[in-house]
């Protein structure tokens, strides 16, 4: 069965100090990678897809990789507006294009 | 286009009642998504339509839930003897076929509480 286990559940950084998300996924067949951004009591916003291992994108103070096993949410420097549950979620071969299997997510809590 | 909107925002009903959210999609947007989210879980998969057909749906989508989406725009997702267990995020997102790299587009969901 695909899974996607996020870590840490939980992570405070001061500002300016830079980090990394971890989510390791198991699929039969990746068919792309999603990362979201998502604050309370809204839906996700979407921030990057990555198909292959290998692969990397960026957007401001974050970047995305993947490798057949896992991605990395690297944040550099980060601000207090970075504050959030980062969500990463997987489409595998297996299932049909429709269905992304989520992380339970990253709290990510940046202070001054 | 303002994204996707769900209505309504929030929605308290009593056990054993009938409920029924609307989502209105990017309108270029031919994909749309249902979605569950309980408090500190992602989001979980519900069902997805491709225009007006429905292509899948979760075994979570148990007989008292159905979804439509008449004519490839709106959609519709009702409940029907509502149970505590029900009480959630409901999200809707919509997506283009042919720009997959852009991800999902979400909407603010709408928190159901059954009481």
């Amino acid at each position: 069965e695909d899974q996607v286990t996020q870590s840490p559940e939980a992570l405070r950084l001061q500002e300016g100090e830079s980090s990394s998300l971890n989510c390791s996924y198991t699929v039969s067949g990746l068919r792309g990678l999603f990362w979201y951004r998502q604050d309370p009591g809204k839906g996700p916003e979407f921030l990057f897809t990555l198909y292959s291992a290998g692969e990397e994108k960026e957007k401001e103070r974050l970047k995305a990789t993947l490798t057949k096993k896992e991605s990395f949410l690297h944040i550099t420097a980060p601000k207090p507006e970075d504050s959030a549950t980062y969500l990463c979620a997987v489409r595998s071969r297996g299932s049909t294009l429709g269905r992304l299997y989520f992380g339970r997510g990253t709290q990510l809590t940046v202070w001054p | 286009d303002t994204g996707v909107s769900q209505d309504p925002r929030h929605k308290i009903t009593k056990r054993g009642q009938n409920v029924t959210f609307r989502c209105d999609p990017i309108s270029e947007h031919n994909r749309l998504y249902w979605y569950r989210q309980t408090l500190g879980q992602g989001p979980e998969f519900l069902t997805y339509f491709q225009n007006e057909a429905q292509l899948e749906k979760s075994r979570l989508l148990s007989d008292r839930f159905s979804a439509e989406r008449p004519k490839g725009s709106f959609s519709t997702l009702e409940i029907q003897r509502t149970e505590q267990g029900d009480s959630a995020m409901y999200l809707c997102a919509s997506s283009s076929a042919d720009r997959d790299n852009y991800g999902y587009t979400f909407g603010s969901g709408t928190r159901l509480t059954v009481v």
